[in-house]
């Protein structure tokens, strides 16, 4: 059984660019969750999806927006960059709600702005 | 003061003591996450717990809803336990929302 696949793995980007993160959950998964992790702040929730729909938010600015397929696979996208966004993106993914179930989490997408 | 607390926030060990991890927050919880993450940044969930004690091995989770408190044990502990802890509390409030302790470094010396 596949794991939870996020690309790309490594990214760089410049100041004022966007960016958007992929992730595909396990095969059956209906949500997917999404943290920021930095040296500073540690892990932080950024939003969860559930059947397309967004189903919680953390608190991030409107820069921070993200969107879940019909097939679970989830998007997020940062627009604007900032050098306080370099962090490493974390999906996760479980069969229901992410509050009530194991998560799995993918290998994360480690982005550096410049 | 952060929701989530977790001690120590280091914690270096021989190889073969008996580790505790503790994890106390000030919100209300229907449960509680431990998660564990090895250098190179990949994430393992080890439990999910709302009440009592889960067992996987070596590790011991335990849970006081009331107390709101809860610590991860390592038996007989090892150098590849070596890895940043993490307790993650799950909000009651119907959004189920994630918040996570800062997390605690273990280093277990052959």
């Amino acid at each position: 059984k596949a794991g939870v696949t996020q690309t790309p793995r490594y990214l760089i980007k410049t100041r004022g660019q966007q960016v958007t993160l992929s992730c595909s959950p396990i095969s059956g998964h209906r949500s997917v969750s999404w943290y920021q992790q930095t040296p500073g702040q540690g892990l932080q929730f950024l939003f969860e999806y559930f059947s397309e729909t967004q189903r919680n938010k953390g608190n991030f600015p409107g820069r921070f927006s993200g969107r879940q397929f019909s097939n679970s696979r989830s998007e997020m996208n940062v627009s604007t960059l900032e050098l306080g966004d370099s962090a490493l993106y974390l999906c996760a993914s479980s069969p229901m709600n992410s509050g009530a179930n194991v998560l799995t989490f993918g290998a994360g997408s480690r982005l550096t702005v410049l | 003061k952060n929701e989530v607390e977790q001690s120590p926030q280091n914690l270096t060990a021989q190889e073969g003591e008996f580790i505790t991890i503790n994890c106390s927050y000030s919100v209300g919880i229907s449960a509680l996450h431990w998660l564990q993450q090895h250098p190179g940044g990949g994430i393992v969930s080890l439990f999910m717990l709302s009440s009592g004690k889960k067992k996987h091995g070596r590790l011991i989770a335990t849970i006081n809803i009331q107390e709101k408190h809860s610590s991860l044990h390592i038996t007989a502990s090892h150098p590849r336990d070596s890895a940043v802890y993490i307790c993650a509390a799950i909000s009651n409030f119907g959004n189920e929302k994630l918040t996570f302790g800062t997390g605690t470094r273990l280093t277990i010396i052959p």
